[in-house]
């Protein structure tokens, strides 16, 4: 069954150091991918998503994203996090199922807690 | 423009207890959806809807059923509340399955316990 990973289930930085979380999938066809932001007590927001093209994605507060198809990978990245960062990062993976409908799945989330 | 409402924020309900959830959207999105969150599991689809008129089953349908009423609401409803059942549960809606445009847009999350 496809799935989606993220290993880091919680991870705590200072303020100002550089963010990497990892996000990696198991589906070998055509994908969408999203990394979707929970802050304490709000709903989720979109971050930032990749569809096609450049492997490389901005999306919102400084955040990106790199898709390496080799490796079924989707790593976000912040070079500088904010106490305001602290939060629930989800990855998710759009996935073309076999009814011809894309289903989203959600990996099991990273806390980030940036301590200042 | 208030996005996916939802409602009830909370509720406390007793092991075998019925009840229903209510989403609204006001975006004239075709797609609906019913997620739950539980810790350290991320969320997992219930049901969802592709346009008005039909449902489909999730990763997780068991113990639940839904309707969608019309374009802009679909409801999750608990017909006898379980324990398991516990959890955030969220509803999310877009502007469609098929498109490139894939982006959901979620409510605010009822937080439902049964003891």
């Amino acid at each position: 069954a496809q799935s989606v990973s993220q290993h880091n289930h919680h991870v705590i930085l200072s303020e100002a150091a550089s963010l990497e979380l990892g996000c990696n999938y198991s589906y070998g066809g055509t994908v969408n991918l999203f990394w979707y932001v929970q802050y304490p007590g709000q709903h989720l927001q979109l971050l930032l998503k990749y569809f096609s093209g450049d492997p490389l994605v901005k999306g919102i507060k400084g955040f990106e994203a790199e898709f390496i198809k080799s490796k079924f990978s989707f790593n976000l990245r912040k070079p500088s996090v904010q106490w305001s960062d602290t939060a629930e990062y989800f990855c998710a993976v759009s996935l073309l199922m076999d009814t011809g409908r894309r289903a989203l799945t959600f990996g099991s989330g990273t806390r980030l807690q940036v301590q200042p | 423009n208030a996005g996916v409402t939802q409602t009830p924020k909370f509720q406390v309900l007793k092991t075998g207890q019925s009840m229903t959830l209510q989403c609204a959207q006001d975006m004239n999105h075709n797609s609906m959806y019913w997620y739950r969150q539980d810790p350290g599991m991320g969320l997992r689809l219930i049901y969802y809807s592709a346009s008005e008129g039909t449902t489909d089953k999730g990763e997780v349908p068991n113990g639940y059923n839904v309707s969608r009423l019309n374009k802009r609401e679909f409801s999750l409803r608990l017909e006898s509340a379980a324990p398991s059942q516990t959890s955030v549960y969220f509803c999310a809606s877009s502007e469609a399955l098929l498109r490139d445009s894939y982006e959901q847009y979620f409510g605010p999350g009822t937080r439902l316990t049964v003891t």
